[in-house]
């Protein structure tokens, strides 16, 4: 079983729609959650932590359940630049960053 | 405020030869990781550095990847011979302390023809 699990989708939406996915990791013992955003053909870059109480930055809102661990996040009033694809990133001990494979988002004009 | 530099950008090299990667990480930093990025694998660490000294290299895939990093400000990936399955983007991030926050660089897209 693969360390972090996520629906590849590709998830098509209009503007103004929410869309929301999830990611699974399989270490219980993971402490540091994470969601990175990717462009095509561009490097990973941090897009929010994700807390235990669950956390909002600004149309974006994302949620640990460690009791059925996974995370989740969710994009209110998506924007065309809004398209990427969103990695989620456990990281079970200190350093060493678990990538899932990644959620294609595609919101459409 | 320069982010992390990689090069070269885009690699293109025929099978056998020896390609050698550079990262320069972002000033101050003291953790430094090389990933590789393939459409099958997705993200994988291949080896992480804490002030200079590799810690996990464990990601390596074979003995043909070698990694230095001479001082704290240069990091580079050498593969050699290399072969068309290393075809990948090759990143560089790095960190303030081993479980900040990873800054990556822009990548290096290699083809081994």
């Amino acid at each position: 079983r693969k360390e972090v699990e996520q629906d590849p989708g590709p998830f098509n939406v209009p503007e103004g729609a929410t869309v929301a996915f999830n990611c699974t990791y399989s270490n219980s013992a993971s402490q540091s959650f994470f969601w990175y955003r990717q462009d095509c053909r561009k490097e990973p870059k941090l897009l929010m932590s994700v807390y235990s109480s669950g956390n909002e930055d600004g149309r974006f809102t994302a949620q640990l359940n460690r009791a059925s661990q996974y995370i989740s996040l969710l994009i209110r009033d998506s924007k065309l630049s809004d398209s990427a694809t969103y990695l989620c990133v456990v990281i079970p001990n200190d350093y060493k960053l678990s990538f899932g494979a990644g959620t294609t988002v595609t919101v459409r004009a | 405020d320069a982010g992390v530099i990689q090069s070269p950008r885009h690699e293109v090299t025929e099978m056998g030869q020896e390609v050698t990667l550079r990262c320069k990480p972002i000033s101050g930093h003291n953790s430094l990781f090389w990933y590789r990025q393939t459409m099958m694998r997705g993200l994988e660490l291949l080896i992480y550095f804490n002030n200079n000294v590799p810690i996990d290299d464990s990601g390596m895939p074979e003995d043909r990847f070698s990694a230095k990093m001479p001082n704290a400000s240069f990091s580079t990936l050498k593969i050699q011979p290399s072969e068309p399955r290393d075809s990948a983007v090759y990143f560089c991030a790095s960190s303030l302390g081993q479980g900040g926050r990873q800054f990556f660089g822009p990548g290096t897209r290699l083809t081994v023809l």
